[in-house]
């Protein structure tokens, strides 16, 4: 059992609807990281935080995807318009520094149709 | 530009049988290198991991690595497999930033280990 907790598992949406994902990190973990799996084992880097701060994120990020980490909730990861590209598994990984190993999630599958 | 090469998509072997799994990385500095498992509709576990120091690293349910610097390798072994040990295996390279402070990970695309009986 991942003591990174994602939900839900699975999630189904139209094209243009919204997708909205949770993640709990490991107790203790300040460092979080969001990846997307693609179905050719592509993994993708979308955003990571440190303390709630937002670290690093890519330029795809920052237009429709929307991420945050608050102090006490957990974790999220929303886009805006989904589109059929954002077919994938969406992995959230927790960590105690961000050059160590990573603890992930058993993340949230999304299909959009 | 940092990658990892996992040259072999597809691995079966028999229950029984010994194990490796083959990961090449490009990188000029020294890398942090993990091999994960995925098992069917679960995210990553880590097997096992390198800093640095002894080049061979224990990881968890009998499996190893050889890091070697001079063949930009990280292999992973096993010397008797399990039907449970079927799943797709994940090289990762961590690697620091270009003038920053943060860690990127870069992943091979994975090998499907099938263990017959």
């Amino acid at each position: 059992n991942s003591k990174v907790i994602q939900t839900p598992r699975y999630l189904v949406k139209g094209q243009g609807q919204k997708a909205k994902m949770r993640c709990i990190p490991e107790k203790g973990h300040p460092v979080v990281f969001w990846y997307q799996q693609n179905k050719n084992n592509e993994f993708k880097f979308l955003i990571n935080f440190q303390n709630q701060e937002v670290l690093q994120q890519i330029d795809m990020t920052e237009k429709r995807f929307s991420a945050e980490c608050p102090s006490n909730s957990p974790c999220s990861l929303e886009i805006q318009s989904s589109e059929a590209g954002d077919s994938a598994l969406y992995l959230c990984a927790s960590s105690l520094r961000v050059d160590s190993d990573y603890t992930f999630g058993s993340g949230t599958r999304l299909l959009v149709i | 530009a940092q990658s990892v090469t996992q040259p072999d998509a597809r691995v079966t072997v028999s229950e029984g049988a010994s194990l490796q799994l083959r990961c090449k990385y490009s990188y000029s500095g020294t890398p942090y290198l993990f091999w994960y498992v995925q098992y069917p509709r679960q995210g990553l576990q880590l097997l096992l991991k390198y800093y640095s120091g002894d080049p061979v690293v224990q990881g968890v349910n009998g499996f190893e690595a050889e890091f070697s610097k001079s063949n930009s390798s990280f292999h992973l072994r096993k010397a008797s497999v399990h039907w449970s040990d079927s799943a797709v295996y994940f090289c990762v390279l961590s690697i620091r930033n270009s003038g920053g402070s943060n860690y990127k990970l870069t992943f091979g695309k994975g090998t499907l280990l099938t263990v017959t009986p």
